[in-house]
C-alpha cells in the first residue's frame, strides 16, 4: 500500500516552455503533499509544501511564481515549472503523507528529471 | 541551514561486511527517519525512530539515535550487493509537517 505516482519520468523541453509534473497518491488520501529537487549526487531540497485546497507554502528562496503548485484534491498534486530555462533542470521528487498521520514516514514518487534545452 | 550532514559521504565495502552511516543533526527533534535511494528513483522509507528511543532493529538494520549529542547512526549487517544505493537520515520536528533531509551518503557494495 501507499504508493505515490509521478508523471512523468523524465521530461526534454524548451527553453521558456512549461512544464507539468503530476504527483498522485494511488491508494489513499494525503492532504499534504511535498516537492523536492535534487541535484546530482546532492540531498533533496524542500521546495514547497502542497496543502489539498489552499495555497502551498514555499520554502525561502523558491519562486512561487515559477514553480506553480496545485493541490486540487486529495490524491492529486501537480507542480508546473513555468518559462523553464536550463538551470531548472533537475531531478523532482514529490512526497506525500497519509491523511491525519503526522508523524508517520512519507511516501515518494520515483521522480522527474527534467532537462532543458 | 538546518539540513543534517552525513558522514562518510561515500563508502565503499565488499559484500558480507557492515556498512555504518552516521548523521548530526541541529535542531530539536520529534523523531528522525533513514530513507534509500537507489539511483535516479525516489526514496525508500527504511525505519524511523523517535526521540525517546535509543535503538531500533528491522532485519538487517539498527539504528541508533543519541539526542544528547544530535546523532545517529544507521548500521547496515552482511551488507550484499543490492545494498547499493544513497542513504539518507531526515529529521522532524514536534508537530512538524516537513522532513529535512541529510547530505546522505552513497554505498557501493562490490560482489
Amino acid at each position: 500500500g501507499a504508493v505515490v505516482s509521478q508523471h512523468p519520468s523524465w521530461v526534454i523541453c524548451k527553453s521558456g516552455t512549461s512544464v507539468k509534473i503530476e504527483c498522485r497518491s494511488l491508494d489513499f488520501q494525503a492532504t499534504t503533499m511535498f516537492w523536492y529537487r535534487q541535484f546530482p549526487k546532492q540531498s533533496l531540497m524542500l521546495m514547497a509544501t502542497s496543502n489539498e485546497g489552499s495555497k502551498a507554502t514555499y520554502e525561502q528562496g523558491v519562486e512561487k511564481d515559477k514553480f506553480l503548485i496545485n493541490h486540487a484534491s486529495l490524491t492529486l498534486s501537480t507542480l508546473t515549472v513555468t518559462s523553464a530555462h536550463p538551470e531548472d533542470s533537475s531531478f523532482y521528487i514529490c512526497s506525500a503523507r497519509v491523511a491525519g498521520e503526522d508523524n508517520s514516514p512519507l511516501h515518494f514518487g520515483n521522480g522527474t528529471r527534467l532537462t532543458v534545452t | 541551514s538546518q539540513q543534517g550532514e552525513e558522514d562518510p559521504q561515500a563508502l565503499s565495502i565488499q559484500e558480507g561486511e557492515n556498512a555504518t552511516m552516521n548523521c548530526s543533526y541541529k535542531t530539536s527533534i520529534n523523531n528522525l527517519q533513514w530513507y534509500r535511494q537507489n539511483s535516479g528513483r525516489g526514496l525508500v522509507h527504511l525505519i524511523l525512530i523517535r526521540s525517546n528511543e535509543r535503538e531500533k532493529h528491522s532485519g538487517r538494520l539498527r539504528v541508533t539515535l543519541d539526542t544528547s549529542k544530535k546523532s545517529s547512526s544507521l548500521l547496515i549487517t552482511a551488507s550484499r550487493a543490492a545494498d547499493t544505493a544513497s542513504y539518507f537520515c531526515a529529521t522532524g520536528n514536534t508537530g512538524f509537517q516537513k522532513l529535512v533531509f541529510g547530505t546522505g551518503t552513497r554505498l557501493l557494495v562490490s560482489p
